[in-house]
C-alpha cells in the first residue's frame, strides 16, 4: 500500500489550495478515504471522509463549507479543495486509508502553509 | 464528539524498563455490532502515524510483541514490556466507534 500527498504549499488568508493523494497497492474504491492533519507541534485533527463510491462526504466544523473532500476511482486519487484558508489550517495534511473504525495506512502528509 | 482523554502526557522512561499508556473515553466505545473500535498509534519524530493496535488488543502485523492493548470499561491502556529505543516518540489512541473519529492528545515517549 502506498499514500503519497501533494499540492501543499504556502498561501496567503483567504487562498485556496488542491490537495491530491495518489493510492497504490490496494483496490481504492473498496476503500472510504480520510484527510487528517497535524498543526505544528501539535496532535491529530480528522477533516475529511469520502465513502469508496464518492457518494457520501462529512467534513470537521472547523472546516465545513470551505473544504470539499472528492476522489477519482478511475485515477485511484483522493483530493482535498481548500477554499477561504485561514492561518490555523497550516499543518501537514495527510491523506489515510480507512479500515472499519480505524486508519490502516498513512500518506507522509503535504504540508499547507498559511501566511501573508 | 466522543473525548479521548490520554495520561500522561509526556512520559520519561529508562530503556529497558516497562511503560504505560492510559487513555479514556468520554463514553462507551462499545459499537452496536459488539466490537470495541479502539486504537493506537505511534508517531516517530519526522514520520507519519503508524497503527500499532486495533480494537483495543490486536497488534499489527510486525508489531513486537513487547507492545500490548487492554480495556477495562472506558478505560484503555498501551503497555510496553521493555522499552527499546526505537519506540521513543508520540502515541496517540484513536476511537473508531462513534462519528467522527476522534483522537487522544497524544503521549511523548522520551528517555528519563
Amino acid at each position: 500500500v502506498q499514500l503519497v500527498e501533494s499540492g501543499g504549499g504556502v498561501v496567503q488568508p483567504g487562498g485556496s489550495l488542491r490537495l491530491s493523494c495518489a493510492a497504490s497497492g490496494f483496490t481504492f474504491d473498496d476503500y472510504p478515504m480520510h484527510w487528517v492533519r497535524q498543526a505544528p507541534g501539535k496532535g491529530l485533527e480528522w477533516v475529511s471522509l469520502i465513502s469508496g463510491d464518492g457518494g457520501t462526504t462529512y467534513n470537521a466544523d472547523s472546516v465545513k463549507g470551505r473544504f470539499t473532500i472528492s476522489r477519482d476511482n478511475s485515477k485511484n486519487t483522493l483530493y482535498l479543495q481548500m477554499n477561504s484558508l485561514r492561518t490555523e489550517d497550516t499543518a501537514l495534511y495527510y491523506c489515510a486509508q480507512d479500515q472499519s473504525g480505524s486508519y490502516l495506512s498513512w500518506g507522509q502528509g503535504t504540508l499547507v502553509t498559511v501566511s501573508s | 464528539d466522543v473525548v479521548m482523554t490520554q495520561s500522561p502526557l509526556s512520559l520519561p522512561v529508562t530503556l529497558g524498563q516497562p511503560a504505560s499508556i492510559s487513555c479514556k473515553s468520554s463514553q462507551s466505545l462499545v459499537h452496536s455490532d459488539g466490537k470495541t473500535y479502539l486504537n493506537w498509534f505511534q508517531q516517530r519524530p519526522g514520520q507519519s502515524p503508524r497503527r500499532l493496535i486495533y480494537k483495543v488488543s490486536n497488534r499489527d502485523s510486525g508489531v513486537p510483541d513487547r507492545f500490548s492493548g487492554s480495556a477495562s470499561g472506558t478505560d484503555f491502556t498501551l503497555k510496553i514490556s521493555r522499552v527499546e529505543a526505537e519506540d521513543l516518540g508520540v502515541y496517540y489512541c484513536m476511537q473508531g466507534t462513534h462519528w467522527p473519529y476522534t483522537f487522544g492528545q497524544g503521549t511523548k515517549l522520551e528517555i528519563k
